[in-house]
């Protein structure tokens, strides 16, 4: 069972916009801004998309977008696009040198 | 080129140990904390381990499904994370990858190497 929550799944049509959800608590989501999320395509590692609730590392295209409110963060993609298809999680510090995992969320472009 | 390369896995009986290890290249490995995440086959990211670097003491923190029976070590010297893993379980089967840590996000990761524990 993770610390996060996130929907099983979340599907758009190219060129609209998906948003993934990611709800902790004060001890984690809430209580710091350190939350990440990640892409990951079929039999490849994660990546980086981004950090600190907001930031993008350097190559993540200026699609992914990400925010947060209260004990909730959220990754959106705007524009979607056929290479955008992958699981997306969210990490979140939790404090005592731990992080805290979401369950993944499969993104689908229909 | 930043880059990371996990070996040691492969299949183990249940009881039995493995060390896995991780070998890092093109940043200044000893200034970063680093950590174990490992991927269940058709399941999601579960982190496993952490550690700091030397100024910060090298604490570990373990998640407790793997406490007392996994531990996380680092040689700043050979630019290179272990972990060892005893007393394995058939649900530690699993892809481990290593990770680079910017204390606030994981921003470098591995290829992953696969470690299954089956009789």
């Amino acid at each position: 069972q993770s610390a996060l929550t996130q929907p099983p799944s979340a599907s758009g049509s190219p060129g609209q916009s998906v948003t993934i959800s990611c709800t902790g608590t004060t001890s984690d989501i809430g209580g710091y801004n350190y939350v990440s999320w990640y892409q990951q395509h079929p039999g490849k590692a994660p990546k980086l998309m981004i950090y600190e609730v907001t930031e993008r590392p350097s190559g993540v295209p200026d699609r992914f977008s990400g925010s947060k409110s209260g004990n909730t963060a959220s990754l959106t993609v705007s524009g979607l696009q056929a290479e955008d298809e992958a699981d997306y999680y969210c990490i979140s510090y939790a404090g005592g040198n731990k992080f805290v995992f979401g369950p993944g969320t499969k993104v689908t472009v229909l | 080129e930043v880059q990371l390369v996990e070996s040691g896995g492969g299949l183990v009986q249940p009881g039995g140990s493995l060390r896995l290890s991780c070998a890092a290249s093109g940043f200044t490995f000893t200034n970063h904390y680093m950590d174990w995440v490992r991927q269940a086959p058709g399941k999601g990211l579960e982190w496993v381990a952490r550690t700091t670097n030397k100024p910060n003491a090298y604490t570990t923190e373990y998640a407790a499904s793997v406490r007392g029976r996994f531990t996380v070590s680092r040689d700043d010297s050979k630019s290179s994370l272990s972990l060892q893993m005893n007393s394995l379980k058939t649900e530690d089967t699993a892809v481990y990858y290593c990770a680079r840590d910017t204390r606030t996000a994981l921003d470098v990761w591995g290829q992953g190497t696969m470690v299954t524990v089956s009789s």
